[in-house]
């Protein structure tokens, strides 16, 4: 079993509608988890650390659910700009963070 | 613009060169990474260096050399690479432990 998975996509959204990711770890001691963006031949850019009480950052807004160590990522009103591969990243180790293989969204106009 | 420097953007190399990729950050950061990503592929750690010290090693193949000269400053240096170790290369850097890491904009390398 991988320690990140999530669904490869891709996911062909409209502009405007909501799309949901989501993801799952296998190690309970995770500590930190986050979501990251990255466009096509670009560096993985932090999108959003993920706490147990939700957090909201402007359209998008993240989930961690330890107990059944699930973690989402909800974008409303999506733009075409949104477009680009997302990674769920864990860290249970100092210093190494675990990708996920990530999940590809193409926004249409 | 990203806060951590990547230099040069893009290398390309014969198998006998001998080159090195450099990065640097001045967001006060204890801890710098090395990454190797690979098209349609997540990063994967090489190595971390924490308060100028190397701390993990990925089983790294020795042709690939880092060096921390200060807490600003990551080098990797390159020599006698092979075509499999072509990919973009990501300098990372974090205030350690269970934070998030900044990524640099990466060096495209190619090895003919």
């Amino acid at each position: 079993r991988k320690e990140v998975e999530q669904d490869p996509g891709p996911f062909n959204v409209p502009e405007g509608a909501t799309v949901a990711f989501n993801c799952t770890y296998s190690n309970s001691a995770s500590q930190s988890f986050f979501w990251y963006r990255q466009d096509c031949r670009k560096e993985p850019k932090l999108l959003m650390s993920v706490y147990s009480s939700g957090n909201e950052d402007g359209r998008f807004t993240a989930q961690l659910n330890r107990a059944s160590q699930y973690i989402s990522l909800l974008i409303r009103d999506s733009k075409l700009s949104d477009s680009a591969t997302y990674l769920c990243v864990v860290c249970y180790n100092t210093d190494k963070l675990i990708f996920g293989t990530g999940t590809r969204l193409q926004v249409f106009p | 613009d990203t806060e951590v420097t990547q230099t040069p953007k893009h290398l390309v190399m014969g198998m006998t060169n001998k080159k090195s990729l450099k990065c640097e950050q001045h967001m006060g950061h204890r801890a710098m990474y090395w990454y190797k990503q690979k098209a349609k592929k997540p990063p994967e750690l090489m190595f971390v260096y924490s308060y100028e010290k190397l701390s993990i090693n990925e089983s790294v193949p020795s042709r690939f050399s880092p060096e921390c000269p200060n807490s600003s400053l990551l080098n990797l240096h390159l020599h006698a690479l092979q075509p499999e170790d072509s990919a973009l290369y990501l300098c990372a850097s974090s205030q350690g432990g269970f934070a998030p890491q900044h990524f640099g904009d990466g060096t495209r390398l190619s090895i003919l």
